[in-house]
């Protein structure tokens, strides 16, 4: 079966600062690949999104992601973090073999940025 | 509307009771998909509609949970007998598509928080 690991549940920035958050995928097979962000007591936002082409793929608010076959990951950047970047990121893939395309989330990562 | 709405926003539920979960999606939207999320974890697939019909149910934790579709619109998550365990936030999704290359986005309610005490 798939899962989905996303290194650090709670990650602190300073404003201003790079931000970097990872996923590990385990599919030997490269499945499409999501990036979610959820704020407080609100429901999941695309943030950007990896099915063919580019591997570096941009989305809304200024991240980025950058699918790496070879190393299975595809992390999630931004070159400078603001105050309103802090909410809860999940990283998602599709789970193609089944035919369903269901969603396979981790677990999350905690962003907190630091004034 | 605009986007996925699910209601009631919040469900307290005392221990044996039956409740239900409603989701509409977005028009026009063929996939329906229903995500359970427990405290402090990422959303976990529960069951998919493709129009009315259930085409996968392989995460639903139970017989006590029962998913419909009956117009191929509205869908409704039914929970029998509550449990403490059950106690999370459903989060409905919609889909332009089946699947496939395209792989359309799935949109996000804004989920249900039930509470089993």
């Amino acid at each position: 079966a798939q899962s989905v690991t996303q290194l650090g549940s709670h990650v602190s920035v300073s404003e201003g600062a790079l931000v970097l958050l990872r996923c590990n995928y385990s599919s030997s097979v490269p499945p499409y690949l999501f990036w979610y962000v959820q704020y407080p007591n609100q429901g999941l936002q695309l943030l950007l999104k990896y099915t063919t082409g580019a591997t570096l793929v941009k989305g809304i608010n200024g991240f980025e992601a950058e699918f790496k076959k070879s190393e299975t990951s595809f992390h999630l950047t931004k070159p400078s973090a603001h105050m309103s970047d802090a909410a809860e990121y999940f990283c998602a893939v599709s789970d193609p073999p089944s035919g369903t395309y269901k969603y396979i989330f981790g677990t999350g990562t905690r962003l907190k940025v630091l004034a | 509307g605009a986007g996925v709405s699910q209601s009631p926003r919040y469900k307290v539920a005392k221990r044996g009771q039956d409740v239900a979960l409603r989701c509409d999606p977005i028009s026009g939207h063929v996939s329906l998909f229903w995500y359970q999320q427990a405290l402090g974890q990422g959303p976990e697939f529960l069951t998919y509609f493709q129009n009315e019909a259930q085409l996968d149910k392989s995460g639903l934790p139970s017989d006590r949970f029962f998913a419909e579709r009956p117009e191929g619109s509205v869908s409704t998550l039914k929970i029998q007998r509550t449990q403490q365990e059950d106690s999370a936030v459903y989060l409905c999704a919609s889909s332009a598509s089946t699947g496939g290359a395209q792989q359309e986005t799935q949109y996000f309610g804004p989920g249900t928080r039930l509470l089993v005490l």
